[in-house]
């Protein structure tokens, strides 16, 4: 069973058609929810770390929320720039690894 | 430096050769962790270091896969005998300390033929 889950896998929206991004996770004691942006050829770059249930970052247009099962990613009024594939990672408590999950593809067509 | 520096960028073997990646992580940086990403697919651990200590290596796939740091500052990820399954994506990340966000390089193509 897959630790971390993202969904959907690709997501195409419209030039300001707000959406959000899933991450559900099953880890024991979690000790951090990571973001990170991905875009073609390069490393994944980070975004946001939520630590504990009910907790919120924002960074323009974007927004993370985290439950005890699960993490958003919302987008409003997205641009083509935000077009990249948005990974979501767990750190599961006395592990020094981060666990990702498959990713989202977002495609914002103009 | 001002980012993870990986290198090289791309590397083309024959299978049963030996092959050295390094990683030059963002100086300060305490950890450094070796990931594996195929594509579509998000990085996989490999193995973490926290300066020239490695406490765990549970993601190396095998006894053919070594990494050390032995000043810990830059890093070198070897493959023994190489195989095609070892075809992937290495990325390399740091991070200031345990627990804070890692910071990706832009890996090294690795393709056995």
């Amino acid at each position: 069973e897959d630790q971390v889950t993202q969904s959907p896998e690709a997501l195409r929206l419209q030039e300001g058609e707000s959406s959000s991004l899933n991450c559900s996770y099953t880890v024991s004691g979690l000790r951090g929810l990571f973001w990170y942006r991905q875009d073609p050829g390069k490393g994944p770059e980070f975004l946001f770390t939520l630590y504990s249930a009910g907790e919120e970052k924002e960074k323009e247009r974007l927004k993370a929320t985290l439950t005890k099962k699960e993490s958003f990613l919302h987008i409003t009024a997205p641009k083509p720039e935000d077009s990249a594939t948005y990974l979501c990672a767990v750190r599961e408590a006395g592990s020094y690894q981060l666990t990702f999950g498959k990713g989202t593809k977002l495609s914002v067509i103009p | 430096g001002a980012g993870v520096s990986q290198s090289p960028r791309y590397k083309v073997t024959k299978r049963g050769q030996d092959v050295t990646l390094r990683c030059d992580p963002i100086s300060s940086h305490a950890t450094l962790y070796w990931y594996q990403q195929a594509l579509g697919q998000g990085p996989e651990f490999l193995t973490y270091f926290n300066y020239e200590a490695q406490p765990d290596k549970s993601g190396l796939p095998s006894d053919r896969f070594s990494a050390e740091r032995p000043e810990g500052s830059i890093s070198t990820l070897t493959i023994q005998r190489t195989e095609q399954r070892d075809s992937a994506m290495y990325r390399c990340a740091s991070s200031l300390a345990d627990g804070q966000p890692q910071h990706f390089g832009d890996g090294t193509r690795l393709s056995i033929l």
